[in-house]
């Protein structure tokens, strides 16, 4: 089962617009990750935020982390049509001092950025 | 390009029959993970090597194998396949085991069982 998510399961907005998603999460966890996925393609890492960063920037891109909350959001600022994809949270668990590997992917929202 | 390739990309079979996808990671990493994406299960993780040995377990059926090679190469095997394996399964792989650094993906193999 998905530990995370999201919200909006889907986004529609128009180019220059920013769009905001959302993620929870349930466990302790090492770091958040988010992720793209153009249509029938492969996952394209886009940030990492760690369990004791609030927040991270990358070009238009903007992660915060509210541990207390397990919650997360995305922002892409002055958006593009080449923008169009879904968007995935993913957590690294940190159980019993332990960190693991593998991720846990939220269900994902289907950015569109219309021209 | 993640520098992941995953092979073949797409593979169509019948049910009952064995398939043998093949991953080869990122020049120097480590750490090979098999995910599973479908459309109401989501992305779900499989399993994970780390330098030849398995290091995790997923929700990965008794009728799916996996092994890494020493070098670092991996195969997912699925036998007896039935149509709910249809499915896009995904290889990533990442310098350290233990989450802390991004994984890298494949582009995918898309499996449709007949």
């Amino acid at each position: 089962s998905q530990q995370g998510e999201e919200d909006p399961q889907a986004l529609s907005i128009q180019e220059g617009e920013n769009a905001t998603m959302n993620c929870s999460y349930k466990t302790s966890i090492n770091n958040l990750q988010w992720y793209r996925q153009n249509s029938g393609r492969g996952l394209v890492h886009l940030i990492l935020i760690r369990s004791n960063e609030r927040e991270k920037h990358s070009g238009r891109l903007r992660v915060t982390l509210d541990t207390s909350k397990k919650s997360s959001s995305l922002l892409i600022t002055a958006s593009r049509a080449a923008d169009t994809a879904s968007y995935f949270c993913a957590t690294a668990a940190f159980v019993g001092g332990t960190s693991y590997g593998k991720l846990t992917f939220g269900q994902g929202t289907i950015l569109t950025v219309h021209p | 390009d993640s520098g992941v390739t995953q092979t073949p990309k797409h593979l169509i079979t019948a049910t009952g029959q064995r398939v043998t996808l093949r991953c080869s990671p990122r020049s120097g990493d480590l750490s090979v993970y098999w995910y599973q994406q479908s459309l109401d299960q989501g992305l779900q993780f499989l399993i994970q090597y780390y330098n030849g040995e398995e290091r995790a377990k997923g929700n990965i059926l008794e009728r799916f194998s996996a092994q890494q090679f020493p070098d670092l190469h991996s195969e997912l095997n699925l036998s007896s396949l039935e149509l709910g394996d249809s499915a896009l399964y995904f290889c990533a792989s990442s310098l350290d085991g233990q989450g802390r650094q991004p994984q890298h993906f494949g582009d995918g193999t898309r499996l449709s069982i007949l």
